[in-house]
Formats: structure tokens, C-alpha cells, sequence
């Protein structure tokens, strides 16, 4: 079975401090891999993927995230976190073709709070 | 990228009544998603809806229950019928760029049933 894991519910760091959101996952084959971002009464905004090639990617507003095929994992980061980056973010992974298209599995989130 | 837009974006409904969501993409789509979003939880699938053919339900979810249409590649309505106060909850549609497997999800349609 698919599954994403988020293990922390919620993450509080300060301003200008490095932050890390977690997620591993367990999916056959090698799974495109996803972040997403949600701020209040919006819906969720790409943020940056992991489809193929370096293990270290750049997306939007600064965050980049690792993949790490041995431990499953790709934990969201950011070098100096700021009060607007406070929102609920969310690890998905997109099974191989061939399995349902499209599908993306969603990890439960994690409410990043950024305190000034 | 795809700009989705939502209709309503939010309702209070009585129970035993329904309410048609609809979603409406700047671009045309082959694969819509509908999800559901309760309350401090994550996303749920609750169907995947391709033009021309009938949609997909996850498990969990009928057709029932949530009925869906999908008459073009732009356009699609998710019927959320006979409600009780569990289908309090965000809906939210999605489409898939194909060529970078990215979703792009509408604002959503905060459901609150009495």
C-alpha cells in the first residue's frame, strides 16, 4: 500500500532560522515526490517536486527539499525561515505509470509556525 | 501552470439537502481530481474524473453520493447529496499538467452542513 508519513504535526522555529519539514513515504517503484503549501481559506500551491536526476531541488519562495532513495525520505527545507512562510505544507508522491494515473497520495500536513 | 476557479467558495446547507460544486479550469484537461479536506486532516481522494467516460471513485466514496459530470475539458461539477454534518469539509478540484506531473488546485468549497 501507499503511504506518506509528515511525523511532526506541527514545527516552531524563529526568524532567520533554518527550518526542516519531514516526510518519508512508502510507495513501490520510484515515485515522483511533492510539496505543496496551503495558507489560510486558500487551496494548496505547488512548491517544488522530485521527478529525476540531482537529489537536492530548488522550488519556490526559497524551500528546496533532499530526497534520499535509502531512507525514503524527502524533508522540505529552508535556510532562514520568515513569519510569512507560517502555513500548513503537505508531502505527496505520484506512484510510477502504470499504476493510477495521476493519483497523488497526500501526507496528513504539517503547520509550520514562524515566530518573529 | 493552470488557473482553476470554484464555485461556491463556501455554503452552510441543511441536512438532507444537496449541493452541486463547480470547477473551471483556464486551459483543457484530460484528468480533473476531486478531493475532501475535513477538518484538520489531510486530503482525500475522492474521485478522478476524465471527459467522455464515467468517473472513477476511490474506495469509500459512490457515485450515489457524489456524483460527478465532466461534459468538457474544462469543466467539471461534484454533487455532494443528502448531507449530513460529516460532509463538513473542503472540497477542492485539481488538474494534472501532464508534461510535468505537477497538480494545480482550485481555491476550494468550504461545506458546512447543520
Amino acid at each position: 500500500a501507499q503511504s506518506v508519513a509528515q511525523p511532526e504535526d506541527q514545527v516552531n522555529v524563529a526568524e532567520g532560522n533554518p527550518l526542516t519539514v519531514k516526510c518519508t513515504y512508502s510507495v513501490s517503484g520510484n515515485p515522483y515526490l511533492f510539496w505543496y503549501v496551503q495558507y489560510p481559506n486558500r487551496g494548496l500551491q505547488f512548491l517544488l517536486k522530485y521527478i529525476t536526476g540531482d537529489n537536492l531541488v530548488k522550488g519556490s519562495y526559497g524551500f528546496e527539499a533532499e530526497f534520499n532513495k535509502s531512507q525514503t525520505s524527502f524533508h522540505l527545507k529552508k535556510p532562514s525561515a520568515l513569519v510569512s512562510d507560517s502555513a500548513l505544507y503537505f508531502c505527496a508522491v505520484l506512484p510510477p505509470r502504470g499504476s493510477t494515473l495521476g493519483r497523488l497520495y497526500f501526507g496528513r500536513g504539517t503547520q509550520l509556525t514562524v515566530w518573529p | 501552470s493552470a488557473v482553476i476557479s470554484q464555485k461556491p467558495s463556501r455554503d452552510i446547507c441543511q441536512r438532507g439537502t444537496s449541493l452541486t460544486i463547480q470547477c473551471q479550469v483556464d486551459s483543457q484537461v484530460t484528468m480533473m481530481f476531486w478531493y475532501r479536506q475535513q477538518p484538520g486532516q489531510s486530503l482525500t481522494l475522492i474521485a478522478t474524473a476524465n471527459q467522455g467516460s464515467e468517473a472513477t471513485y476511490e474506495s469509500g466514496f459512490v457515485i450515489d453520493k457524489f456524483p460527478i459530470s465532466r461534459p468538457n475539458l474544462t469543466f467539471s461539477t461534484l454533487t455532494v447529496s443528502n448531507m449530513s454534518p460529516e460532509d463538513s469539509s473542503i472540497y477542492l478540484c485539481s488538474v494534472e499538467s501532464g508534461a510535468t506531473y505537477e497538480q494545480y488546485f482550485g481555491p476550494g468549497t468550504r461545506l458546512t452542513v447543520t
